[in-house]
């Protein structure tokens, strides 16, 4: 079974706060997206990762992407109110046509 | 370029009924997946459809069911709906050639069953 397992589940903070949120895998991915999600809409893409060791910055949100293409994590730098969503990892596994999703992390970030 | 676009937005209905969704992917692209999201359950995938033909599918009874048409838009039918068949339902497209591929997704259809 592939699987992408994403931690933390739930995370509450303040804003200005910085937080980092992690997707693992055993599959070997040949890319790997990031989404957000706001209640009721499509999960909107933030970025995609093809390269083992890959770093992408978007202005607050840093993206890295594992040198053996299983890993990824989400860092975001003095979080802000507007930043509150669900966040999805999910990657096309590697020599399949299989898109697996993560198991989602729900961020809020108080005022 | 078009985004993924779905058709209904929202819709109600009643146990028993069934009901046909719409989604026409993004110009190009030949792989349409469906999935379902609810609260307790997040994000579950149904099919995909590739070339008109299903290439993947989820864990789902055969009361959903799909199709994909010559221009890759592709139609999901959820006969004899159930209660628990409230959700937020969501189609993404990408080109389908497999590799490093983005997928997109469209806004959703929110269904409720009474």
């Amino acid at each position: 079974t592939q699987l992408l397992e994403q931690s933390p589940q739930f995370l509450s903070i303040q804003e200005g706060e910085n937080l980092t949120v992690y997707c693992n895998s055993s599959s070997v991915f040949s890319s790997l997206q990031w989404y957000r999600q706001e209640p009721g809409e499509g999960p909107v893409l933030l970025v995609t990762v093809v390269t083992g060791g890959e770093v992408k910055k978007l202005k607050r949100l840093t993206f890295q992407f594992g040198d053996a293409r299983k890993d990824s994590s989400l860092h975001i730098t003095a979080a802000q109110t507007g930043d509150t969503g669900l966040y999805l990892c999910a990657g096309a596994i590697v020599g399949t046509y299989k898109y697996i999703f993560g198991t989602g992390t729900r961020l809020k970030v108080l005022a | 370029k078009a985004g993924v676009t779905q058709t209904p937005r929202y819709l109600i209905k009643t146990r028993g009924q069934q009901v046909t969704l719409s989604c026409s992917p993004i110009s190009g692209h030949r792989s349409v997946s469906w999935y379902q999201q609810t609260p307790g359950q997040g994000l579950q995938f149904l099919f995909e459809y590739f070339s008109e033909t299903q290439r993947n599918k989820g864990n789902f009874p055969g009361r959903f069911s799909g199709r994909q048409f010559s221009n890759s838009r592709s139609e999901m039918n959820v006969s004899t709906l159930e209660l628990g068949d409230s959700a937020l339902y969501l189609c993404a497209s990408r080109p389908g050639q497999g590799g490093g591929e983005t997928q997109y997704f469209g806004p959703g259809t929110r269904l409720l069953v009474l």
